[in-house]
């Protein structure tokens, strides 16, 4: 089983809609990363929590310690929100840095 | 500051043949690592550093060596390429092992016929 699990794999939403993207993991952490990931292209760092919410513009990023989940939201979804976004965990003590979810594919329709 | 640079952005070789991706970070920054990343898989740890003169092993070393000669570089170099290794590359580093930003390079797509 993974330690880290994103929900769903992939997603098509209509432009406007409100979307939720859901990261869970299994170990104890000291930080989560989202991540985004425009297709061809590199990867960028959205937000890094390690406790309540975040939010940057039309983003926001939520983190649950106890359950163990986070997630992130995007409001009046637009094409150019297209991408893959990708959680990551960063487990004290570790010194690999990260440990990856899988990622999620979003499509935004116009 | 270019954050991190990596190059080449394409590559595709014959079974076989070597060939090194090359990382450069200007941000002084301790930690760096390197990555494959497969459909469905996530991004997977291959070697990383903790900083010049110290590597490891991550989760699926084999078939590649990495060194750390200075403090900016992390060269990835692949011994005898093989189909397997076909994947997208992603050099990343942090200032440290404390709950800072990750900065990823752009990216190698590597195809090994």
């Amino acid at each position: 089983k993974n330690e880290v699990e994103q929900s769903p794999q992939n997603l098509t939403a209509q432009e406007g809609e409100f979307i939720t993207i859901n990261c869970s993991y299994s170990v104890g952490i000291s930080a989560l990363h989202w991540l985004q990931q425009h297709p061809g292209g590199g990867i960028v760092s959205l937000f890094m929590l390690s406790s309540g919410k975040k939010k940057h513009g039309r983003l926001i990023a939520t983190i649950n310690i106890q359950e163990k989940h986070s997630s992130l939201h995007i409001t009046a979804s637009h094409p150019r929100d297209s991408a893959v976004y990708i959680c990551a965990v960063r487990i004290p003590g570790s010194a690999r840095q990260l440990t990856f979810g899988s990622g999620t594919q979003l499509t935004v329709l116009p | 500051n270019a954050g991190v640079t990596q190059t080449p952005k394409f590559q595709v070789l014959k079974t076989g043949q070597s060939m090194t991706l090359q990382c450069a970070q200007d941000m002084n920054h301790e930690y760096m690592s390197w990555y494959r990343q497969d459909p469905g898989m996530g991004l997977r740890l291959i070697h990383y550093s903790v900083g010049a003169g110290i590597t490891d092993q991550g989760e699926v070393p084999n078939g590649y060596n990495v060194s750390r000669s200075t403090t900016e570089d992390f060269p990835l170099r692949l011994l005898s390429a093989a189909p397997s290794q076909t994947s997208v590359y992603f050099c990343a580093s942090t200032m440290g092992q404390g709950n800072t930003e990750a900065f990823f390079g752009q990216g190698t797509r590597l195809t090994v016929v």
